[in-house]
C-alpha cells in the first residue's frame, strides 16, 4: 500500500493569514502514462462528510474558494490557504488514487490561532 | 443534484455481519462514468476505503478487509451494497458511500459522499 503522510498533524493560524498543510506519499503518484498526478485532496468539517476540495493534485473542485490552492508533483504535495477564514476550520486530508487500495493520510486539523 | 444516502441498523452484534445500503438518486447508478464505494472512520480517526463497485458488478476490495467484504449493486433499485462478515468492535466507525468518477479506465477520487451513519458493534 501507499503510505499518506501529512504535516503537520494540526495548526493554528491567524484570520487572514496562510496555512500551509504538506502531504508525502511513500512511491511517487504522478503516473507518466497520463502525466497526471493521482492526489486529491479534501475537507472534512466537524460531524460532516469529507468534500472534495482537488483533484489531480492541483485541479480545484467546482465551487472551492480560491483561496486554496493545491501543488507538487511525484511524492510532496501542498494544499495551501492563503488568507484563512473562520469557515475554514477543519482536518484535511490528502488521498492517493495511482494505486489499489486507495489511501488517506491522517488528516491535519486546523484551527484559528 | 446527486444525493447519496446510507441506511442500515446502527448497531450490530459481534461475530455478525454488518450490512448497508446506499441509494443514489439525481443520477444513474448504471453510468458507465463512475464507480461507487464505500469508506469508513472509526470515531476520531482517519479515513479507510473498504471497496467499490462499477455498474458492471465488477468490484475491488481493500486486501485488509477483502476475506469479509462483499459490496454488491442492484441497477434496478438504485442501490448499492455492503456486506461486512464476522465484525467486532475494530469495526466501529461512521460509514460512507461515495461516487468515484471514472478516468483513463481506472477509479479516481471521491468526489460525492453521502452523509455518515455510525455503525457501533456492541453485544
Amino acid at each position: 500500500d501507499i503510505v499518506m503522510t501529512q504535516s503537520p498533524d494540526s495548526l493554528a493560524v491567524s484570520l487572514g493569514e496562510r496555512a500551509t498543510i504538506n502531504c508525502k506519499s511513500s512511491q511517487s503518484v504522478l503516473y507518466s502514462y497520463t502525466n497526471k498526478n493521482y492526489l486529491a485532496w479534501y475537507q472534512q468539517k466537524a460531524g460532516q462528510p469529507p468534500k472534495l476540495l482537488f483533484y489531480w493534485a492541483s485541479t480545484r473542485e467546482s465551487g472551492v474558494p480560491d483561496r486554496f490552492s493545491g501543488s507538487g508533483s511525484g511524492t510532496d504535495f501542498t494544499l495551501t490557504i492563503s488568507s484563512l477564514q473562520a469557515e475554514d476550520v477543519a482536518v484535511y486530508y490528502c488521498q492517493q488514487y495511482y494505486s489499489t487500495p486507495p489511501t488517506f493520510g491522517q488528516g491535519t486539523k486546523v484551527e484559528i490561532k | 443534484q446527486l444525493q447519496l444516502q446510507v441506511s442500515g441498523p446502527g448497531l450490530v452484534k459481534p461475530s455478525e455481519t454488518l450490512s448497508l445500503s446506499c441509494t443514489v438518486s439525481g443520477d444513474s447508478i448504471s453510468s458507465t462514468s463512475y464507480y461507487w464505494g464505500w469508506i469508513r472512520q472509526p470515531p476520531g480517526k482517519g479515513l479507510e476505503w473498504i471497496g467499490s463497485i462499477y455498474s458492471s458488478g465488477s468490484t475491488s476490495y481493500n486486501p485488509s478487509l477483502k476475506s469479509r467484504v462483499t459490496i454488491s449493486v442492484d441497477t434496478s433499485k438504485k442501490h448499492f451494497s455492503l456486506k461486512l462478515s464476522s465484525v467486532t468492535a475494530a469495526d466501529t466507525a461512521v460509514y460512507y458511500c461515495a461516487r468515484l468518477p471514472r478516468g483513463f479506465g481506472a477509479a479516481l477520487h471521491f468526489d460525492y459522499w453521502s452523509q455518515g451513519t455510525l455503525v457501533t458493534v456492541s453485544s
